[in-house]
């Protein structure tokens, strides 16, 4: 397996832009999860899917985050319009998640972003 | 208000001797932990995981120690090697907490030859 994919791996932009990073799952696994990396905040997540339904997203910043999973292999995180302060690695991971028992959460490469 | 916590921002250890990690907690729903390793430019992967109905668990050189009463876990890693320097980050959940896990701020580990 691939393992979890994301891209770009690296985006540079400027600020008022649109930005979006895309995330594909590892096959079969049903729950997906964004994070962001910061050195104040550390590891943080801003919002998670199960079975393609949101179910968490009370970690997106504000309304200039956007995320969606229009299918089981594919998610996407939006921000519009971007500020210097969301320069951030952002990382997407993916898990099989079954009542009761977690399993652990397998994570991209990441998305380093830097908005100028 | 963070729950999980990594005290140590870092830890510099010989090759062969024991690297000791902690991390503590704060919520008592928590009932699973979580070990992940971190190299630069790459992501979290996960090492060892501990279930509450334990105290340890151990997998080769990493074991994981849980002390529910005092909301403390650590990992021990021995014999620390050159390539197990990176950063390790603690997690918890629980089932309150579905599968969201609650990351601590990580301890970035440099083992010298």
């Amino acid at each position: 397996d691939a393992g979890v994919i994301q891209s770009p791996r690296h985006e540079v932009t400027e600020m008022g832009q649109e930005v979006t990073l895309r995330c594909k799952p590892i096959s079969g696994h049903n729950s997906l999860f964004w994070y962001r990396q910061t050195m104040m905040r550390g590891l943080e997540l801003l919002i998670y899917f199960n079975n393609n339904v949101p179910i968490d997203d009370s970690g997106m910043p504000e309304d200039r985050f956007s995320a969606k999973m229009p299918n089981a292999s594919f998610s996407t995180l939006k921000i519009q319009p971007s500020e210097p302060r969301d320069s951030a690695v952002y990382f997407c991971a993916s898990s099989f998640a079954s009542h009761p028992v977690y399993n652990e959460q397998f994570f991209g490469p990441g998305t380093r972003l830097t908005v100028l | 208000d963070q729950q999980v916590k990594q005290n140590s921002p870092s830890l510099s250890v010989q090759e062969g001797r024991i690297s000791i990690l902690n991390c503590d907690y704060t919520n008592s729903m928590f009932d699973y932990f979580l070990w992940y390793k971190k190299y630069p430019a790459e992501g979290p992967t996960f090492l060892i995981s501990i279930s509450s109905i334990k105290d340890k668990n151990e997998d080769g050189r990493f074991t994981v120690f849980l002390n529910k009463s005092a909301k403390h876990l650590s990992l021990h890693i021995v014999p620390s090697q050159p390539g197990d320097s990176a950063v390790y980050f603690c997690a918890a959940s629980g089932e309150a907490a579905g599968n969201k896990l609650t990351f601590g701020g990580g301890t970035r580990v440099l083992v010298k030859p």
